[in-house]
């Protein structure tokens, strides 16, 4: 079955604690990206791979960081988690081209204490 | 600045009631309007894409239209599984912008 996997899809931490949240698809995308989603602000993008190696910052892409050593992951990381960084998280891939859909994950619900 | 607004913030309906859900967007150089549905706790899931002015899609009780300044979805007949948010986003570049969304809720 095609899909874009999140690990873990819930996580309750401390400020400062480092923390990964991975994302692996196995449609063999291309494109890879990760939003967060808040309440009134809608879904945002953080940081988005074009292709391995390739990566581009989002419109919030303070905090973060990403790598893509491999063309299905691509993990979100948080170096010094803080407050309010306390979202919901969602990874995509797509195939390279323009207007072609993004597929998402269902989700990763970080809360930082 | 590319930027993506969706009106209303919620819509509540009969079933049966139709009605539409609208999308304005000002983005240099469009690249693709995109509809997607989010039930709660899941992540979006694509509805439709449309590329340009005059542009038409269908989908069961869903259709889309496209113009320059802005997308509509219209919702015809729904019914109470129809309910969930509706979220609109364009492509600029790299980037994919979206909508706040349309909290749908379709009442039997």
């Amino acid at each position: 079955e095609a899909q874009v996997t999140q690990n873990p899809r819930y996580l309750i931490t401390v400020t400062g604690k480092k923390l990964t949240v991975t994302c692996s698809q196995n449609m063999n995308h291309e494109y890879m990206s990760w939003y967060r989603q808040d309440p009134g602000l809608g879904l945002r993008q953080i940081y988005y791979s074009m292709n391995v190696e390739v990566t581009d910052k989002g419109d919030v892409p303070e905090g973060y960081k990403v790598s893509r050593k491999e063309k299905r992951n691509f993990p979100l990381i948080l170096e010094s988690p803080s407050p309010n960084q306390t979202s919901l998280y969602f990874c995509a891939s797509r195939v390279r081209g323009e207007g072609q859909p993004q597929h998402f994950g269902d989700g990763t619900r970080l809360s930082i204490l | 600045e590319d930027q993506v607004t969706q009106s209303p913030e919620a819509l509540r309906l009969q079933e049966g009631e139709s009605s539409s859900l609208n999308c304005s967007y000002t983005v240099s150089g469009l690249r693709g309007l995109f509809w997607y549905r989010q039930d709660p706790g899941k992540g979006p899931e694509f509805l439709f894409t449309l590329y340009s002015a005059g542009e038409e899609k269908e989908k069961e009780r869903l259709k889309a239209t496209l113009t320059k300044k802005e997308s509509f979805l219209h919702i015809t007949a729904p019914k109470p599984e129809d309910s969930a948010t509706y979220l609109c986003a364009v492509q600029a570049g790299g980037k994919l912008i979206f909508g706040q969304g349309t909290e749908l809720s379709v009442k039997p």
